[in-house]
């Protein structure tokens, strides 16, 4: 089993809709996620921490679960600038970034 | 404040030969590393700094070499290029080690070896 996985995608979907993503890990003793943001030939760009408690960023959503080792993206009234790649970004060292590991990510194109 | 920023943005190389990405980043950060992206993978973690003298490997160390001379400067040095490290590859940043510090990435250097 690889260590992050992601839902396949790519994910077609209208402007305004509701998308969401999954992204599951298999090291339980992970510490910290995060939800990167690719644009095509572009850098990755942290999008936005995922906590505990589950956080949200305007429309952006994400949510922990440890005890089924997913996080979870959710994107409410989709615009066509959200069009891009989505990683997930599981680490797994406690103060270094040598366990850091990145899915391969879920493609989403939003459709006018 | 630029940043990260990699250099050349696009090489292309002969098999065998080798070369050095420039990475630099003026934001006074501890950690850089360098990652490579392939389609359908990833990024892998090819070596890593936690400071100016200090690098460990990552992931995929093979066929690299890093040094950190300073705080800003991480260069990623090819030895002898093979068609396997036709890649994009980025540099990325971060302040320090807490586990919820994210990377600033540069803007990638696409490299296709012949």
């Amino acid at each position: 089993r690889k260590e992050v996985e992601q839902d396949p995608g790519p994910f077609n979907v209208p402007e305004g809709a509701t998308v969401a993503f999954n992204c599951t890990y298999s090291n339980s003793a992970s510490q910290s996620f995060f939800w990167y943001r690719q644009d095509c030939r572009k850098e990755p760009k942290l999008l936005m921490s995922v906590y505990s408690s589950g956080n949200e960023d305007g429309r952006f959503t994400a949510q922990l679960n440890r005890a089924s080792q997913y996080i979870s993206l959710l994107i409410r009234d989709s615009k066509l600038s959200d069009s891009a790649t989505y990683l997930c970004v599981v680490n797994n060292g406690k103060t270094s970034y040598d366990k850091v590991i990145f899915g391969p990510g879920t493609s989403l194109s939003v459709i006018p | 404040n630029a940043g990260v920023t990699q250099t050349p943005k696009f090489q292309v190389l002969k098999t065998g030969q080798s070369m050095t990405l420039q990475c630099a980043q003026d934001m006074n950060h501890e950690y850089m590393s360098w990652y490579r992206q392939d389609p359908g993978m990833g990024l892998r973690l090819i070596h890593y700094s936690v400071g100016a003298g200090i690098t460990d490997q990552g992931e995929v160390p093979n066929g690299y070499n890093v040094s950190r001379s300073t705080t800003e400067d991480f260069p990623l040095r090819l030895l002898s290029a093979a068609p396997s490290q036709t890649s994009v590859y980025f540099c990325a940043s971060s302040y320090g080690g807490h586990t919820t510090e994210a990377q600033y990435f540069g803007p990638g250097t696409r490299l296709l070896v012949l």
